[in-house]
């Protein structure tokens, strides 16, 4: 059984830009979720994808946005970056929603 | 808003002794999902154990075990044995049952073990 997988690993981008993370969600689960980890902080809910419709949504602009793939693979795209925007991104996947969420390793985005 | 607290930054344990890790949580709610995870430095959150509000009985997991005390809104991590490995930042979760998209995390106890 194969686990979460995201990529890439680390990113590194500039104010202004715009990235895109991906998330291979762990075989048979339907639902992807996105969290940023600021360093020395706990996770962050930003939102989460059910059979490919968004399915709430945390406390984050617009300008971060996602998308759930008929294979429940995932993205997740950041617009116009900021500084603040330097973060460890976990993706985590789960069977149904409201099952125990399985992490990826992370990508690791700095802004500079 | 449910909240998670956990007031240790930092705990360091022997190997082969025993260490508790504190949470706290706020919600007004009675259905609910409490979870421990581990992310060591490789960064990878890993399930530890995972504790149901409306079971009474503390989950066990191996060497991990949890204090849960609804009432006081309480849930403690237990690592007895501890082992070079069990190193990481242990993080403390809520989520709703209702609301069950949105995972709330503490900010983490960094665990040092010392040889």
């Amino acid at each position: 059984e194969t686990g979460v997988t995201q990529s890439p690993t680390h990113l590194i981008k500039t104010r202004g830009q715009q990235v895109t993370l991906r998330c291979s969600s762990q075989s048979g689960h339907n639902t992807v979720s996105w969290y940023q980890q600021a360093l020395g902080q706990g996770p962050q809910f930003i939102f989460q994808y059910y059979r490919e419709e968004e399915n709430g949504r945390g406390n984050f602009p617009p300008r971060f946005s996602g998308l759930q793939f008929p294979n429940y693979s995932s993205e997740l795209n950041v617009n116009a970056l900021e500084l603040d925007d330097s973060a460890l991104y976990l993706c985590a996947s789960s069977l149904a929603r409201a099952e125990t969420q399985y992490f990826g390793p992370g990508t690791r985005l700095l802004v500079l | 808003a449910q909240t998670v607290t956990q007031s240790q930054p930092e705990m360091s344990v022997q190997e082969a002794e025993t260490v508790t890790l504190s949470c706290t949580y706020d919600t007004s709610e009675s259905d609910y999902y409490l979870f421990w995870y581990k992310q060591p430095p490789s960064r990878q959150m890993i399930l530890v154990i995972r504790q149901e509000a409306y079971k009474q009985q503390n989950a066990t997991e191996n060497r991990f075990s949890v204090n849960f005390q609804k009432a006081a809104k309480s849930f403690s991590l237990k690592i007895s044995d501890s082992q070079l490995g069990d190193a990481a930042m242990y993080f403390c979760a809520y989520r709703s049952a209702d609301n069950n998209n949105d995972m709330r995390f503490g900010a983490g106890t960094r665990l040092t073990v010392k040889p």
